[in-house]
């Protein structure tokens, strides 16, 4: 039973270099999220897709882009890297985007950008 | 918008203590809210959600109520055990936005 399966778990990359975090559920849930998670700052929403063939900006989209390239798989591409895009990042899923529906998270992705 | 306000930590506690974190919201509507733990290394779990006012949330020990008139939902567990050690999050949604807000995070170390 995987759940939220994300790769790659760690990642160094020098500033301007371009990277792709991938993501994928197997619940058959229909929305899935991007966060990104820093000290003192607990999660914060860079994109969402509510369901299959939808994307939308969170709280911090800035320097991302997405794809929802199916209804399990969603990921998240950085252009030209930066290093205030050192974080660890968590993908999610959720049955629905409605207000009763937890989320189910991945395992992160440390990223350091140098 | 939506907004959580949980205590700062870090906090220490011996084993089978007390355990309570605070967690207080703002939000427009009727908000769904819940608690999430994170282990090292690890995302984060479910931890326990009451879906409105006066519910009760419980699972392994914690529990944590719905107040609505606080709009509180602090966290509580009788006895706590080192393995309980872990970063704790409250978080919120719905009202008037059905993204998930979390706080900043507490962290909780349990010594034997």
């Amino acid at each position: 039973n995987a759940g939220v399966t994300q790769t790659p778990k760690f990642q160094v990359l020098k500033t301007g270099q371009s990277m792709t975090l991938q993501c994928a559920q197997d619940m058959n849930h229909n929305s899935m999220y991007w966060y990104r998670q820093d000290p003192g700052m607990g999660l914060r929403l860079i994109y969402y897709s509510a369901s299959e063939g939808t994307t939308d900006k969170g709280e911090v989209p800035n320097g991302y882009n997405v794809s929802r390239l199916n209804k399990r798989e969603f990921s998240l591409r950085l252009e030209s890297a930066a290093p205030s895009q050192t974080s660890v990042y968590f993908c999610a899923s959720s049955e629905f985007r409605d207000s009763n529906s937890p989320l189910h998270f991945g395992n992160g992705t440390r990223l350091t950008v140098t | 918008g939506n907004s959580v306000t949980q205590m700062e930590g870090p906090v220490t506690l011996s084993e089978e203590a007390f355990l309570t974190i605070n967690c207080t919201y703002t939000a427009t509507g009727y908000p769904s809210l819940f608690w999430y733990v994170q282990y090292p290394g690890e995302g984060l779990q479910l931890l326990l959600k009451a879906t409105k006012a006066d519910d009760k949330g419980s699972n392994k020990g914690f529990e944590a109520t719905y107040r609505k008139e606080t709009t509180s939902f602090h966290l509580e567990k009788g006895s706590v055990q080192v393995s309980d050690s872990a970063v704790y999050f409250c978080a919120l949604r719905g009202g008037n936005n059905n993204d998930m807000r979390f706080g900043a995070g507490t962290r909780l170390t349990v010594k034997p």
